[in-house]
């Protein structure tokens, strides 16, 4: 399957600093970018929907000015904490979703970011 | 708004044995997909089967198998044989056939094998 990265894998920060959560797909172009948020031992949840070009959808509940998402290229997405504190410390997942013809596009996904705010 | 339920947030299975892990959606579409994903320690999700709603046969992939049943909005999924490798963190997953939209998920389950 493609493959999608993320960096940095890992990351500690202090309290009130910015953090910014690279993604990309390494060997197909990515017209909609997922960003999820895991705690230990739960669900996926999802934070937003990206596509190329376009403003991020933000799920109810979640903060945009918060986490702000850019999906500025077909292969790159970030994701940045801003003023970032201990509550936001989690796993970040990436994923990505290319298009093609058909209905059906695999989505894949990037290993993830822990991020640890002190 | 779709929902997936996972009711058996723990199973377990002793290796070569066979283990059904369930699932149930919620959904007033009439085309969609469905996903078995698998999590291991590592974290990276691994896509283990797919099935479209369309499709009355059930999917199967080499040890792992489906059983959907659409008008009861259950899916449910079989690892035969088990091997200690399958261990890990199951998510059931829901995506619309709309394009851009998200995959929805379970809470999951916790499958250890046991030797």
């Amino acid at each position: 399957g493609a493959v999608v990265s993320q960096h940095p894998s890992w990351v500690i920060c202090k309290s009130g600093t910015s953090v910014k959560i690279e993604c990309r797909s390494l060997d197909f172009q990515a017209t909609t970018m997922f960003w999820y948020r895991q705690f230990p031992k739960q669900s996926l949840m999802l934070m937003a929907t990206s596509n190329e070009g376009s403003k991020a959808t933000y799920e109810q509940g979640v903060e945009k000015d918060k986490f702000l998402i850019n999906h500025a290229s077909l292969t790159l997405s970030t994701l940045t904490v801003t003023s970032a504190h201990p509550e936001d410390s989690s796993f970040y997942i990436c994923s990505a979703r290319g298009s093609g013809a058909g209905s059906y596009n695999e989505q894949f996904f990037g290993p993830g970011t822990r991020l640890t705010v002190l | 708004a779709q929902t997936v339920t996972q009711s058996q947030p723990e199973m377990s299975v002793q290796e070569a044995e066979t283990v059904t892990l369930s699932c149930t959606y919620d959904t007033s579409e009439s085309d969609y997909y469905l996903f078995w994903y698998k999590q291991p320690p590592s974290r990276q999700m691994i896509l283990v089967i797919r099935q479209e709603a369309y499709k009355q046969q059930n999917a199967t992939e080499n040890r792992f198998s489906v059983n959907f049943q659409k008008a009861a909005k259950s899916f449910s999924l079989k690892i035969s044989d088990s091997q200690l490798g399958d261990a890990a963190m199951y998510f059931c997953a829901y995506r619309s056939f709309q394009a851009g939209t998200a995959l929805i998920f379970g809470k999951g389950t916790t499958l250890s094998v046991s030797s």
